[in-house]
């Protein structure tokens, strides 16, 4: 069964300052991997994804993310934080073809922006 | 820019009462799917349609949960009689299609409270 590990519930960083969420992933096969944002009492909204190729996926709102197939791992990356980044951020994988042919998310990351 | 659409927003029902979601996906995403997200917690898939035709309820309740796409467009997602433990998030979802390299593209969702 795939599966997706997200080992902190709450990131804290300074405006300005680079962050990192991180997210491991456990699949059988190929994985397609995406990060979805989400702010207090709304949906889930697309981020980037990786899908195959260059290991560095870049996306929206500068966000971007790194690809390592040996460590299992698509952290979500960003040079420069805002505080209107504050929000909960997910990590999700899907595999094609099969029974797993679903997207199967983490529990979140809450990321805290401060000034 | 196209997006998902759901209403209600909220519903607050009692315990044994029937009730009824509705989704309006992104026009020309084939695949809808709908989501179950309780507190704290990454969404998990409920159904998965395409066009008409369910191609996933593994997970769906069907004691008690039914979902419908009659003319492959909107979707209605009903539950009967809810439980005190429905009380969740309920997101819907489109995307171009089947494909698991395809993005999600998620509504602001309903919030179920069952008292």
């Amino acid at each position: 069964a795939q599966s997706v590990a997200q080992p902190e519930d709450q990131v804290n960083v300074a405006e300005g300052n680079p962050l990192t969420v991180k997210c491991t992933y456990s699949v059988s096969g190929n994985p397609y991997l995406f990060w979805y944002v989400q702010y207090p009492n709304r949906g889930l909204q697309f981020l980037l994804k990786y899908i195959t190729g260059d290991n560095l996926v870049k996306g929206s709102y500068g966000f971007e993310a790194e690809f390592n197939k040996s460590q299992t791992s698509f952290h979500l990356k960003k040079p420069s934080a805002l505080v209107s980044d504050s929000a909960l951020y997910f990590c999700a994988v899907r595999v094609s073809g099969g029974g797993g042919n679903k997207l199967t998310f983490g529990t979140g990351t809450q990321l805290k922006v401060e000034l | 820019e196209a997006e998902v659409a759901q209403s209600p927003r909220y519903k607050i029902t009692e315990k044994s009462q029937a009730v009824a979601f509705w989704c309006d996906p992104i026009s020309g995403h084939a695949t809808l799917y709908w989501y179950r997200q309780i507190l704290g917690q990454g969404p998990e898939l409920l159904v998965q349609f395409q066009d008409e035709s369910v191609v996933d309820d593994s997970q769906l309740p069907k004691d008690r949960f039914s979902a419908e796409r009659l003319k492959g467009v909107d979707s209605t997602l009903k539950i009967q009689p809810a439980e005190l433990g429905d009380s969740a998030m309920y997101l819907c979802a489109s995307s171009q299609g089947l494909a698991a390299y395809n993005e999600q593209f998620f509504g602001p969702g309903t919030r179920l409270t069952v008292l």
